[in-house]
């Protein structure tokens, strides 16, 4: 089915550990995102890309990194989990076809420091 | 930079009862408005958008919304909940360049259906 698929779904690390959440769509959208949701604060976009081989910073991108090495792959890495960064994250791609506009989100990843 | 506030954290309804949940936003230029809804332990799910002509939009599951340019206001109402509306609400907004822009979220409201 065509969408936004993360990967993996849930995951715990221990502080200091390191890992790398990934982002797949096969719409051949050109923009993607990367949000976390926490309790009572929303959604908040931690980086976003324009474009293959594009990335910029969002409103929490402290703590992260990304890459877009292919148009249908983005990238979200924790170097060095910290339990700040317990949540729940979201990745989605937006379009925009004949007038029509929205985005796409995929399920989730719960990720969970220790 | 725009900005969404959603000003109930939670809001308790009883069945069959009409609710609206309340969003505002601030921005200076033209925007897009979007409403999403979260089931526990799910994603996020869209109930509509605005994107431009009627400021009247219809949604999925019985919900509207109304875009109110002088008010800043994109408030979501349905004229009688169901238990099964119990969820989180979102609003977003984006700015209307073309499209493809960062989505900006509420901070959410939480609707309980009560039997």
């Amino acid at each position: 089915n065509a969408g936004v698929t993360q990967t993996p779904k849930f995951r715990v690390l221990k502080t200091g550990q390191s890992m790398t959440l990934l982002c797949a769509q096969d719409m051949n959208h050109e923009y993607m995102y990367w949000y976390r949701q926490d309790p009572g604060m929303g959604l908040r976009l931690i980086h976003y890309s324009v474009g293959e081989g594009t990335t910029a910073k969002g409103e929490v991108p402290d703590g992260y990194n990304v890459s877009r090495l292919k148009k249908q792959n983005f990238l979200l890495g924790l170097e060095s989990a910290a339990p700040s960064q317990t949540s729940v994250y979201f990745c989605a791609s937006s379009y925009w076809v004949a007038s029509n506009y929205g985005y796409t989100f995929g399920s989730g990843t719960r990720l969970t420091v220790v | 930079a725009q900005s969404v506030t959603q000003l109930d954290s939670q809001v308790p309804v009883f069945e069959e009862a009409p609710v609206e949940l309340r969003c505002n936003y601030s921005s200076s230029v033209s925007v897009y408005l979007f409403w999403y809804v979260q089931y526990p332990n799910q994603g996020l799910q869209l109930l509509l958008k605005y994107l431009s002509g009627s400021t009247l939009v219809k949604g999925i599951n019985g919900f509207e919304a109304e875009f109110n340019k002088s008010q800043t206001s994109f408030h979501l109402r349905k004229p009688s909940v169901h238990i099964s509306d119990t969820a989180e609400y979102f609003c977003a907004v984006s700015v209307s360049n073309f499209g493809n822009e960062k989505l900006t979220f509420g901070t959410g409201t939480r609707l309980t259906i009560i039997p």
